[in-house]
């Protein structure tokens, strides 16, 4: 099946600096990436569509300018918190669309974030 | 508003045995897609078994079948011959073929006891 991997596995950071996610569709290209977040026990929430060559789309309640979404190519998109907070640990998971019989998402390992 | 529903936060079953798993949806569209992820403590959601809204038999992958009733808007899972690698998150989900958004169900944490 599709392979997504995502770069860091997890990230511990200070309050204040800015981290980059990399999400990679390795063996099919997407033209569509979703980024999730996800707290302990809870479900998947979506917060970005993001279309290669064009800016993403986000949920009500993503601040736009805290989480930046860049889909640079057909396999890479990258989420970059800026000025992290403690309240933005949390555990990021990307996916990547492909279409087919099944048309469905293949998620990434996901990203645990931990701001100090 | 487009919702789905998982009624059991945790259940644990006996290795061996079969389990299932309630998901219910709300939606007024007609055409969708149901699918079923395991997430294990690791972290990754795994794709177990995707149900077409206009698929008239249920889906059923290896020990894991998809008990269907479009009419009850319920899309079940059921786990035969549970195995102690079952012990995961099981998130049911909800996709429509004109958008892009995946719906996700609340989960249910799912023991398998040996």
């Amino acid at each position: 099946g599709a392979v997504v991997s995502q770069h860091p596995s997890w990230v511990i950071c200070k309050s204040g600096t800015s981290v980059k996610i990399e999400c990679r569709s390795l063996d099919f290209q997407a033209t569509t990436m979703f980024w999730y977040r996800q707290f302990p026990k809870q479900s998947l929430m979506l917060m970005a569509t993001s279309n290669e060559g064009s800016k993403a789309t986000y949920e009500q309640g993503v601040e736009k300018d805290k989480f930046l979404i860049n889909h640079a190519s057909l396999t890479l998109s990258t989420l970059t918190v800026t000025s992290a907070h403690p309240e933005d640990s949390s555990f990021y998971i990307c996916s990547a669309r492909t279409s087919g019989r099944v048309d469905e998402q293949f998620f990434g390992p996901g990203t645990r974030l931990t701001v100090l | 508003a487009q919702k789905i529903t998982q009624t059991q936060p945790g259940m644990f079953v006996q290795e061996k045995e079969a389990v299932t798993l309630d998901c219910t949806y709300d939606t007024s569209d007609q055409s969708y897609g149901l699918f079923w992820y395991k997430q294990p403590s690791s972290g990754e959601m795994i794709f177990l078994i995707y149900q077409g809204s206009y698929d008239e038999q249920n889906a059923t992958e290896g020990r894991y079948s998809l008990n269907f009733q479009k009419a009850r808007k319920s899309a079940n899972l059921v786990i035969s011959a549970s195995q102690l690698g079952d012990s995961a998150m099981y998130f049911c989900a909800m996709r429509f073929l004109t958008g892009n958004q995946f719906y996700f169900g609340t989960g249910t944490s799912l023991t398998v006891i040996p």
